[in-house]
């Protein structure tokens, strides 16, 4: 079984305050995504990487970054928290190509900036 | 309430491969479209599909409809990286408003 995990399921932090939120597959997924998850408005993509070191932005990057370094692993940095980024943050990974294109989700991270 | 879904939302092919993105769509309608977006660009359309079993061609771009299934699909052959994009489908609804599906990014790799 594909196992994605997050480091966190709960985190709360404060205004102005960097925060790391990591995710790890262990499937050798090349695809990895970060994504934020609101009432009311679906999953919205902030980034994906599909390769090693190589991102790409989502729709809603603004006051995010993310790091790939190794290929099981994909971070998400919020550099200054702020109230509007509370959300449940989730995780994602997928094979290349034809046969493996459904997601596999991380457990999400709930966090709430105070 | 029409609801219209695509899958897959995302998919990173090698150039040559051939692929499928699905539109279904909950409730009966007789027009959907497929539309293109480069990053940072507007929308740009494709297909217009106006009945069952309509199946229109540009380049290595095919898209068919099926009403009765209410499934669309958009058909990559051969695929090139020019061809990297999101491509959305919409369904127009009895309202003649284009309901959105959340669209399926692209990316094909040389």
């Amino acid at each position: 079984d594909v196992k994605v995990t997050q480091s966190s399921r709960y985190l709360v932090k404060r205004t102005g305050e960097k925060v790391f939120l990591e995710c790890v597959q262990d499937m050798d997924h090349e695809n990895m995504f970060w994504y934020r998850q609101d009432p009311g408005l679906g999953l919205r993509l902030i980034y994906f990487s599909y390769d090693v070191k190589m991102k790409e932005k989502g729709d809603i990057p603004e006051g995010y970054s993310v790091s790939r370094e190794k290929k099981e692993r994909f971070s998400l940095i919020l550099e200054s928290a702020s109230t509007n980024q509370t959300s449940m943050y989730l995780c994602a990974s997928t094979l290349d190509g034809t046969s493996g294109r459904e997601q596999y989700f991380g457990p999400g991270t709930r966090l709430t900036v105070t | 309430e029409l609801k219209v879904e695509q899958n897959p939302l995302f998919l990173s092919m090698q150039e040559g491969k051939n692929y499928t993105i699905y539109c279904n769509y909950s409730t009966t309608s007789d027009r959907l479209y497929w539309y293109r977006q480069d990053p940072g660009k507007s929308l740009e359309s494709l297909f217009v599909l106006l009945s069952n079993g309509a199946v229109k061609q540009e380049g290595r771009l095919m898209a068919s409809l099926d009403t009765k299934a209410r499934l669309s699909t958009l058909h990559i052959t051969a695929a090139v990286h020019d061809l990297s994009a999101t491509y959305f489908c919409a369904v127009e609804d009895s309202n003649y408003q284009l309901i959105w599906g959340a669209g399926t990014k692209l990316i094909i790799k040389p």
